[in-house]
């Protein structure tokens, strides 16, 4: 079955660190990726997106995301995190083809950065 | 477009009784998703619809749950009776598919409270 793997729960930083989440799918096939940032108390938002053509894709807010085919992987990234940057993350893959519609989420990480 | 709309945004009721959330997607967009969200099991897909027809309802809990979506611009998850494990924040989300890809976007959710 497929499944998306966020490795880090939780990650707590201080402003002005660097960022990396881990994100590792399990289907084989052609897929499109995703992440989306819930702030607190908020709804899901589209933070980026890959589809096809260059593996390292740029986001809203200085975020970016890298899919590495061979690892099945789309890492998310930002050089400098901020203290509003604070929210959940989630990966997630949608299988382009026959299961057109269905996404599939990570658990999520909780980011938390302090001032 | 004032986004994906649902309602109510806080429910709270008592466990026998029937609940119904509902939602309204973006105009034009062809899919609609139902999510759970709950701090044990993360975001759960419960069903979704492609041109208001159900395609996978395979993430709905049991026979207590329902959903139907009557037309393009409205849909409802009825929970009939309600328990206090159905206590949870159920998002309802539209896209429009084109080439291959979905990008979801989400409604602010609603919170359900069942004692």
């Amino acid at each position: 079955a497929q499944s998306v793997s966020q490795h880090n729960h939780h990650v707590i930083l201080s402003e002005a660190a660097s960022l990396e989440l881990g994100c590792n799918y399990s289907y084989g096939g052609t897929v499109n990726l995703f992440w989306y940032v819930q702030y607190p108390g908020q709804h899901l938002q589209l933070l980026l997106k890959y589809f096809s053509g260059d593996p390292l894709v740029k986001g809203i807010k200085g975020f970016e995301a890298e899919f590495i085919k061979s690892k099945f992987s789309f890492n998310l990234r930002k050089p400098s995190v901020q203290w509003s940057d604070t929210a959940e993350y989630f990966c997630a893959v949608n299988h382009r083809g026959s299961t057109l519609g269905r996404l599939y989420f990570g658990r999520g990480t909780q980011l938390t950065v302090w001032p | 477009d004032a986004g994906v709309i649902q309602s109510p945004r806080h429910e709270v009721t008592e466990m026998g009784q029937e609940v119904t959330l509902r939602c309204k997607p973006i105009s034009g967009h062809d899919y609609l998703f139902w999510y759970r969200q709950t701090m044990m099991r993360g975001l759960e897909l419960l069903i979704y619809f492609n041109n208001n027809v159900p395609i996978d309802d395979s993430g709905m809990p049991e026979d207590r749950f329902s959903a139907k979506m009557p037309n393009a611009s409205f849909s409802t998850l009825k929970i009939q009776p309600s328990e206090p494990r159905d206590s949870a924040v159920y998002f309802c989300a539209s896209s429009f598919s084109r080439s291959g890809a979905n990008v979801l976007t989400f409604g602010a959710g609603s919170r359900l409270t069942v004692l």
